[in-house]
């Protein structure tokens, strides 16, 4: 079976960086994701890494050590609009895993 | 323009009475998903569509159903909806293979129980 961790819930004021952590165990393991949802919306997808090592799509990051079992998404600059909740996702084979959500709340 | 589209977006049935919720998309994705969402918790798998071929999560309960008639269409039945069925459920869509790592969603149909 698959079972992630993650914070649940991070607060921070704009302009902040914010890193959430995940880790993971899973039975298969082809890479890590990230998704950000709004209060009522759907999951969209942020990033992925497959390898070990960083990737930087603007002002998020993610980070993955497959040794360690362990990735990290990095959001940088933060404004009002990246309240929402984040969740790492295991990807085994072509299915997603989903940890339980941290909620990010940005304060002015 | 919406690649991933569900019908209805907000759905009350009373006890008992069936439901069906639908999902279309025009990615021409061979993978379909469906998820349960409830409220503060992370989306879990139902089931989903490997081509024609049908995956069952092994903790789905019984009362949840699904059809898929063609690539674009997937469709979620609930036989008999409980209160506890009362969630966000969400269709997602993914190309086999890809190796992104992304899966594709719709808004979400929202369901009620009274």
């Amino acid at each position: 079976g698959q079972s992630l961790e993650q914070p649940s819930e991070v607060t921070a004021v704009e302009g902040a960086i914010v890193q959430i952590n995940c880790t993971y165990q899973t039975s298969g393991f082809y890479g890590l994701s990230w998704y950000q949802q709004h209060d009522g919306g759907a999951p969209t997808f942020l990033s992925y890494n497959a390898l070990d090592g960083l990737e930087e799509t603007g002002r998020f990051s993610s980070f993955l050590s497959r040794s360690d079992s362990y990735g990290y998404l990095l959001l940088q600059e933060l404004q009002m609009k990246d309240s929402a909740s984040y969740f790492c996702a295991v990807l085994n084979d072509y299915k997603l895993s989903f940890g339980a959500g941290t909620t990010v709340t940005v304060r002015a | 323009d919406a690649m991933v589209i569900q019908n209805p977006r907000y759905q009350v049935t009373q006890f008992g009475k069936p439901v069906t919720l639908s999902c279309s998309q025009t990615l021409n994705h061979n993978v379909m998903y469906w998820y349960q969402q409830k409220s503060s918790q992370a989306p879990k798998l139902l089931f989903h569509y490997y081509d024609k071929d049908f995956n069952n999560e092994a903790d789905t309960p019984d009362n949840f159903q699904s059809r898929r008639p063609n690539t674009s269409f997937c469709f979620l039945d609930i036989r008999s909806p409980g209160l506890g069925d009362a969630a966000m459920y969400l269709c997602a869509t993914s190309l086999a293979g890809g190796g992104t790592g992304e899966l594709f969603f719709g808004e979400g149909s929202r369901l009620t129980v009274l």
